[in-house]
């Protein structure tokens, strides 16, 4: 069965600090899906990023990159130059393509406070 | 932006109660998607529904939940008779494909069973 683990409960950094929230997933499949989700203290999710199986090129975003590496079952989010306004529950989730379930297995959150 | 939008925001009832929480997908999606998140824990999945039918859905889901969509827009989860332990953010998603796509999330309502 598909497993998500987000090793850090909590993480607390000063402004403008690079911070890198780890996300390790478990799945058999060979072609699943992997995101990231913001849920700030106003309580919504906001999708951040999808990748697939199959592209293990790194992205950046603005501030935001993501590394994803297949050799180590790792799918890692960073933020560079944090802000205030980053400070969230981040979320990682995983979707098995080939096994057919439709539900996100998400992470158990990385909690990011950012201080001024 | 296209936005999937849930109501109510909060939503307080007695143990036993029924309650209804409504969302509205995003027009053009497919896929509508109920999950749960009990405070401080994560997001779990509950149902999916396709083609006006359950697709798939998770151990949490027994028969005291439900999930419709009545007419074109709104998408429906109804517990029959609720528990304390349903207190809980709800959340419903959608998706143009299966799978393969991305869900995305409405606010939340957050349930709280007194």
């Amino acid at each position: 069965a598909q497993k998500v683990t987000q090793a850090q409960t909590e993480i607390s950094v000063v402004e403008k600090e690079d911070v890198t929230l780890d996300c390790v997933y478990e799945t058999r499949d060979t072609t699943y899906y992997l995101f990231w989700y913001k849920q700030p203290p106003s309580g919504e999710l906001v999708f951040l990023i999808r990748r697939n199986s199959f592209d293990e090129q790194n992205e950046i975003s603005g501030r935001y990159s993501w590394n994803f590496q297949k050799s180590t079952s790792s799918f890692n989010f960073t933020i560079t130059a944090s802000q205030v306004v980053d400070s969230a529950v981040y979320f990682c989730a995983l979707s098995e393509a080939g096994g057919g379930a439709d539900g996100l297995t998400f992470g158990k959150g990385t909690h990011l406070i950012i201080q001024p | 932006e296209p936005e999937v939008t849930q109501t109510p925001s909060h939503q307080v009832t007695q143990m036993g109660q029924e309650v209804i929480l409504r969302c509205v997908p995003i027009s053009n999606h497919l896929y509508f998607y109920w999950y749960r998140q009990i405070l401080g824990q994560k997001v779990e999945f509950l149902v999916s529904f396709y083609n006006n039918e359950i697709s798939e859905k998770s151990e949490i889901f027994d028969d005291q939940f439900s999930v419709e969509r009545p007419d074109g827009s709104n998408f429906t989860l109804k517990i029959r008779s609720t528990k304390l332990e349903d207190s809980a953010m709800y959340f419903c998603a959608s998706s143009e494909y299966r799978v393969v796509d991305t869900q995305y999330f409405g606010p939340g309502t957050r349930l709280t069973v007194l």
